[in-house]
């Protein structure tokens, strides 16, 4: 147990659904992100929240829209998903300073 | 643009064959290097932060090193249970993100 919770563990939606992923950090951290990782390939930052201010969004596509309603929780919704977007996504929590990033256990979203 | 390269790709071990992991990056001004050790369907769990070339760090079978352009890990007498996809990682100064490479995969064979 990391202290990054993330929920749910598995997610199978269509094409037309709108779901959320849902991120808790009980270590204290004020920032947090949220990964891609897909096989074969490294994982690729999607969003940067610091101090619940997003400060970094790396070209991700519309259909993924994050919330950090405070800075131990992070959502990721979801809507109008491809097929291409099936991946493992992982929330990760930092102290800034220290930039060592600990991750939650994922979700493994599958698009049909 | 920070890249980092890990090779091999895939590594089958014998129970108690030591062997090394390669990391090499590229970074304009290296803030910190990372090892994670990752097991199917879970995420990363942090191993080591390298922040300076000569720097090493040791964890049971598992010792890092670090120079100016590369780090590896060493794997000693390794054990089935260190089976695990191993993934490195940089931050540069300026950035918030950590960039990954594509991971070494370590089969260790009892």
């Amino acid at each position: 147990e990391t202290g990054v919770t993330q929920t749910p563990r598995h997610l199978v939606m269509g094409m037309t659904n709108k779901k959320s992923l849902k991120c808790e950090q009980h270590l204290g951290h004020n920032a947090m992100y949220w990964y891609k990782q897909s096989a074969k390939k490294p994982l690729e930052l999607m969003f940067v929240y610091s101090l619940e201010e997003r400060v970094e969004n790396n070209s991700v596509p519309s259909r993924f829209s994050p919330e950090c309603p405070n800075s131990s929780h992070l959502f990721l919704h979801l809507h109008t998903l491809q097929p291409e977007d099936s991946a493992l996504y992982l929330c990760a929590s930092s102290q800034p300073g220290t930039y060592e990033a600990f991750f939650g256990q994922g979700t493994r979203l599958t698009v049909v | 643009e920070d890249q980092v390269t890990q090779s091999p790709e895939a590594l089958r071990l014998q129970e108690g064959e030591s062997s090394s992991l390669n990391c090499s990056y590229t970074v304009s001004g290296l803030r910190g290097l990372f090892w994670y050790r990752q097991d199917p369907g879970k995420g990363p769990e942090f191993l080591f932060t390298l922040y300076s070339a000569g720097e090493e760090k040791e964890k049971e079978r598992l010792k890092a090193t670090l120079t100016k352009k590369e780090s590896f890990l060493h794997i000693t007498a390794p054990k089935p249970e260190d089976s695990a996809t191993y993934l490195c990682a940089v931050q540069g100064y300026g950035n918030n993100r950590l960039a990954f490479g594509k991971g070494n995969q370590v089969v260790v064979i009892p």
